[in-house]
């Protein structure tokens, strides 16, 4: 199964500051990549995905993410966060193969919004 | 248009008892997923369904948990004989099919509480 890492538990940011969330995976066959967002007391929202073609990928609410196949990280940026981002949030990975559907899931990292 | 929707969104029960959990997919996708969010395991792939095919059961964690999914559309999460450490939050989602590019929707989930 894949191994997915998320860097920070907790990443405190202020508002209008870069937001800078670290994935990275375990496998060596590029797999299908994915950032969700879980507000309170909500299910989780896909922000952006990574399947084929172009590596930087641009998401909702202005993040992006890129996916570096030499470094096995999806890692998920925002240039100036907004007090809304204040969330947690997800990167998940797909299995390889016929599995594919099977995603596994970082531990996710909580943000905070500093006015 | 209408997302995910579960049922019920808490449900508080004692231990031995058994539960049902429901979802109700996005009308028109064939798969269905179910997860489980907990603060010690994080987010746990349990099952997966798609159309008429066998499902993959592998991520039920004992015979105490089944699921079951009627007219390839609302599917039930059963638990018996519930133990303290099934307090979660289930989450159901669903895809257009049961591709790993595919992007799965997720419902609010399910708090249970096992007393």
């Amino acid at each position: 199964a894949q191994s997915v890492t998320q860097l920070g538990s907790h990443v405190s940011v202020s508002e209008g500051a870069l937001v800078l969330l670290r994935c990275n995976y375990s496998s060596s066959v590029p797999p299908y990549l994915f950032w969700y967002v879980q507000y309170p007391n909500q299910g989780l929202q896909l922000l952006l995905k990574y399947t084929t073609g172009a590596t930087l990928v641009k998401g909702i609410n202005g993040f992006e993410a890129e996916f570096k196949k030499s470094e096995t990280s999806f890692h998920l940026t925002k240039p100036s966060a907004h007090m809304s981002d204040a969330a947690e949030y997800f990167c998940a990975v797909s299995e390889s193969g016929s599995n594919d559907y099977k995603l596994s899931f970082g531990a996710g990292t909580t943000v905070t919004v500093r006015a | 248009g209408a997302g995910v929707s579960q049922s019920p969104s808490n449900k508080v029960t004692e231990k031995g008892k058994d539960v049902e959990l429901r979802c109700d997919p996005i009308s028109g996708h064939t798969a269905l997923y179910w997860y489980r969010q907990s603060l010690g395991q994080g987010l746990e792939f349990l099952i997966y369904f798609q159309g008429n095919s066998a499902p993959d059961k592998s991520g039920l964690p004992s015979d105490r948990f089944s699921a079951e999914r009627t007219g390839g559309s609302v599917s039930t999460l059963t638990i018996q004989r519930t133990q303290q450490e099934d307090s979660a939050v289930y989450l159901c989602a669903s895809s257009l099919a049961g591709r790993g590019a595919d992007t799965q929707y997720f419902g609010p989930g399910t708090r249970l509480t096992v007393l």
